[in-house]
């Protein structure tokens, strides 16, 4: 069975620019959700996805906005960079009604804003 | 879901049990503890969970007080591939499942 699998693993951006990253979940998964982390800290929720469309978010701005396609596949956008966004962006799927919180993640894209 | 608290990091040698703690005082009766950890360049790799009863897997031990108020996660043969931060989270089952709350997590450090 294959992993969760992120593009691009690096890229370079400058300030209000937009940047879409891409995730394609384990095999037999159904959600998606997507964490941002920034240097020394743990990862935070921006969104999740099931049955492609948005059931839960964190404190993030409408800027950061996702997709979810039949496929169980995931795209995350963020429109009008801001030096903040510098982050690792990690993608997880996992399996709506199994009950557990049985997280799979990619190695994440790592994003630089300018 | 209920905070935890751990120590920013601590180190194990190689070959020895890696004893993790975790404080989850608030936690509520329909809430289990996870454990997550993550390698250096990679996304947080699952290992545990747990409700009351101690468990153990092919990866590591969670040991749960009897008031459930903490935990301790053990790595019984500890090896340098084990260095990584390590993060305890409460969370309901059932619940949000894509929503974990990490912390700041150990950071832990086998050495050779």
């Amino acid at each position: 069975e294959t992993g969760v699998t992120q593009s691009p693993t690096h890229l370079i951006k400058t300030r209000g620019q937009q940047v879409t990253l891409r995730c394609s979940s384990q095999s037999g998964h159904n959600t998606v959700s997507w964490y941002q982390q920034a240097l020394g800290q743990g990862p935070q929720f921006i969104f999740q996805y099931y049955r492609e469309e948005e059931n839960g978010r964190g404190n993030f701005p409408p800027r950061f906005s996702g997709l979810q396609f039949p496929n169980y596949s995931s795209e995350l956008n963020v429109n009008a960079l801001e030096l903040d966004d510098s982050a690792l962006y990690l993608c997880a799927s996992s399996f709506e009604g199994s009950g557990a919180n049985v997280l799979t993640f990619g190695a994440g894209s790592r994003l630089t804003v300018l | 879901d209920a905070k935890t608290t751990q120590p920013p990091s601590m180190d194990c040698a190689e070959g020895r049990a890696a004893n993790l703690p975790c404080n989850h005082s608030t936690i509520s009766g329909n809430e289990y503890v996870y454990w997550y950890r993550q390698i250096h360049s990679q996304g947080p790799q699952y290992i545990i969970h747990g409700l009351k009863n101690n468990e153990t897997n092919e990866m590591a031990s969670l040991i749960i007080t009897e008031d459930r108020k903490s935990s301790t996660l053990i790595l019984p043969h500890a090896t340098l591939r084990d260095t990584a931060v390590y993060y305890c989270i409460v969370i309901r089952y059932g619940g949000s499942q894509g929503n974990l709350i990490f912390g700041k997590g150990t950071k832990l450090s086998v050495k050779p």
